[in-house]
């Protein structure tokens, strides 16, 4: 089945800089990768997706690339603010209809 | 996207006693499912809950524990039946819009405590 490995798994960053979160995956017939943030005691929320028809999509300060041979993709924020602090989870959808996630990343933005 | 409640929000149970968990959404969707999400933990999927047949199990996970019901396209349960303090975790259901595939929206958990 499929496999996503997410790094790093805590990321800390001072409030204006860029942070990046990396994920690959196993199952080369996946097709579709989204982003989620999960803030304290909340749920998961989509914040951004892919497909693998195209290498690189963008939302405002935040943007998502794909590498379909190499297998990653990867989770871009800039100007990052202490609003941005959360868990981020990337996940990979294959042609069985499921979604695996990753390990997830706790993102800090020190102000 | 579609509105997703969950029923009970928290638990706190004792354990051997079971738990049934509701989740509504506000449109027929193709696709419910099961997560849990143990403390500090990512996603696992526990079940896909198919409407009018049984769900579909991930490895590791066995009707007989998480019976699931989903009697129509909009509403769907998972029991955790016979628990111990191991199945304190939150447990989400997600779902899959009609006239999507793939992008799955979250419900706001379930908090289960088991003493």
């Amino acid at each position: 089945g499929e496999n996503v490995e997410q790094h790093p798994s805590t990321l800390s960053v001072q409030e204006g800089d860029s942070a990046v979160i990396k994920c690959t995956y196993s199952d080369s017939a996946s097709n579709y990768f989204p982003w989620y943030k999960q803030e304290l005691g909340k749920r998961p929320q989509l914040i951004i997706d892919i497909r693998s028809n195209v290498g690189e999509k963008k939302d405002q300060r935040i943007a998502v690339t794909l590498n379909k041979t190499a297998k990653h993709f990867s989770l871009h924020i800039t100007e990052t603010q202490p609003e941005d602090s959360a868990v981020y989870f990337c996940a990979a959808h294959n042609a069985g209809n499921m979604l695996t996630f990753g390990g997830g990343t706790r993102l800090m933005v020190k102000p | 996207s579609a509105v997703i409640s969950q029923k009970p929000s928290r638990d706190i149970c004792q354990r051997g006693t079971s738990l049934t968990i509701q989740c509504q959404v506000d449109s027929q969707v193709t696709m419910m499912f099961w997560y849990r999400q143990q403390p500090g933990q990512s996603l696992t999927l526990i079940a896909t809950a198919n409407q009018g047949s049984e769900a579909t199990y991930e490895s590791g996970f066995v009707i007989d524990k998480f019976p699931i019901s989903r009697p129509n396209l909009t509403f769907s349960t998972l029991t955790v039946s016979n628990m111990s303090p191991e199945d304190s975790s939150i447990y989400l259901c997600s779902v899959v819009s009609r006239g999507r595939t793939d992008t799955q929206y979250f419900g706001p958990g379930t908090r289960l405590t088991v003493l």
